[in-house]
Parts: C-alpha cells; sequence; structure tokens
C-alpha cells in the first residue's frame, strides 16, 4: 500500500517553542519522494521541500530542518523557535508509482497553530 | 508569473446543477492534477492526466468529468452536483521528465458550495 500517516492531527505551542510534526509513510517502491506543504490561513499550498529516498541527509532551510529515516519510514519536520507567521495546517506527501504513473499522495495533514 | 490559475474562486451551486473548473498553466507541463480537500481528510485525487488528449481516474473520480484538449489547460466538471462535493479543489501541474522527480505546482484553490 502507498500511505502517509501523519501522527499529530492538531498541535499548538507558545511562540519561540520548538515544534516536531512526525509523518510516517509506507510504500512498495524502491525509488520514491517525498514533500513537505504548507497551507497557510489563506488556502494556497507552499511547497517547503522534496527529498528523494537515497538521500538521508538531514536538511536545514533557516528555522526550518528535515529528518528523513529510511529504517522506520519517517519524514519529520521541525520548527526551531517557532512564530506565530508559522501557524497553518501542514502536509506531508509521498509520490507514489500507482498504475504505471505518479502520484502524489497526501496525509491529512497537521494543523499547527503557534500563540503569542 | 501566472503559474497554475484555477476559474472560479469560489461558486455556490444547488443540487442537479452543473458546472465546470477551469485550471490554466502556463509552464508547459505535462502533468496536471484535480484534487479536492475535506476537512480531516488532506487532499485526494480526484483524476488526472499525463499529457494533451489524455485522462485518467484518481482516488475518488465518481460524479466528475475531465478533459485536457489542450496541453495547458484541465478542466473539471460536475454534470449533476451534490452536497457530498462541497469542497475545495485544488489544480496541481508538474514536469516529469523521469519517474519520480516531479514537484507539483498549485493553484490556489476553488471553494465549491452545493446546497
Amino acid at each position: 500500500a502507498q500511505k502517509v500517516t501523519q501522527v499529530q492531527t492538531e498541535i499548538s505551542v507558545v511562540e519561540k517553542e520548538d515544534v516536531t510534526l512526525d509523518c510516517v509513510y509506507e510504500t512498495r517502491d524502491t525509488t520514491y519522494y517525498l514533500f513537505w506543504y504548507k497551507q497557510p490561513p489563506s488556502g494556497e499550498l507552499v511547497f517547503l521541500i522534496r527529498r528523494n529516498s537515497f538521500d538521508e541527509q538531514n536538511e536545514i532551510s533557516g528555522r526550518y530542518s528535515w529528518n528523513f529515516q529510511k529504517s522506520t519510514s519517517s519524514f519529520n519536520f521541525t520548527i526551531t523557535a517557532s512564530q506565530v507567521v508559522d501557524s497553518a495546517v501542514y502536509f506531508c506527501a509521498l509520490l507514489a508509482s500507482v498504475g504505471g504513473y505518479n502520484k502524489l499522495i497526501f496525509g491529512a495533514g497537521t494543523r499547527l497553530a503557534v500563540h503569542p | 508569473n501566472a503559474g497554475v490559475t484555477q476559474t472560479p474562486k469560489f461558486r455556490v451551486l444547488k443540487t442537479g446543477q452543473s458546472m465546470t473548473l477551469l485550471c490554466a498553466q502556463d509552464m508547459n507541463h505535462e502533468y496536471m492534477y484535480w484534487y479536492r480537500q475535506d476537512p480531516g481528510m488532506g487532499l485526494r485525487l480526484i483524476h488526472y492526466s499525463v499529457g494533451e488528449g489524455t485522462t485518467a481516474k484518481g482516488e475518488v473520480p465518481d460524479g466528475y468529468n475531465v478533459s485536457r484538449l489542450k496541453k495547458q489547460n484541465f478542466l473539471l466538471g460536475l454534470e449533476s452536483a451534490a452536497p457530498s462535493q462541497t469542497s475545495v479543489y485544488f489544480c496541481a501541474s508538474s514536469y516529469q521528465a523521469e519517474r519520480g522527480s516531479g514537484e507539483l505546482f498549485f493553484g490556489e484553490g476553488s471553494r465549491l458550495t452545493v446546497l
């Protein structure tokens, strides 16, 4: 089965706290891609990161960091020193091969609320 | 620098009415997709297209039809709208030169309410 599970449905933190959003995936593919998207209250989907299955190096971009571990099929996202502007729904997604073509399979999303 | 454009952004329909959502992309992408987003369920794929003149069913295709007559456009049709089709619809496109490499670019979404 090709599936993405986002462990937390909602998270609430106070500004400046660190927060981790957990993502667990299932796939039969040996080559695959994982993504994180952000959906702010305005509704658009903003691409954050793409990681392929052969690259397990952690990545850091400013206050954002991602921890990819194939051994546990996880691709977790950490925000350091959270800010109110980080409040959004975050989606983890798997680019899967289904019926011979690639399609993006989304998790249900984690709603993050950062309070001042 | 339009990217992916969806029209209309908002629409209210009565049960049984028909309508078409238009998606246009100016990035010369081969692949286009229609997703629906419902609370607590993430995004689910309705239909997709891997090139001009081709379409295929996704995860939740029932009640929808699509057409890709031109490479840049992907239309989503509701022939007889039902309240269960109340949702936010997202169009996306991607360029996939090889299997597994394509990042999806999304439109801003279209909010549809069926009364």
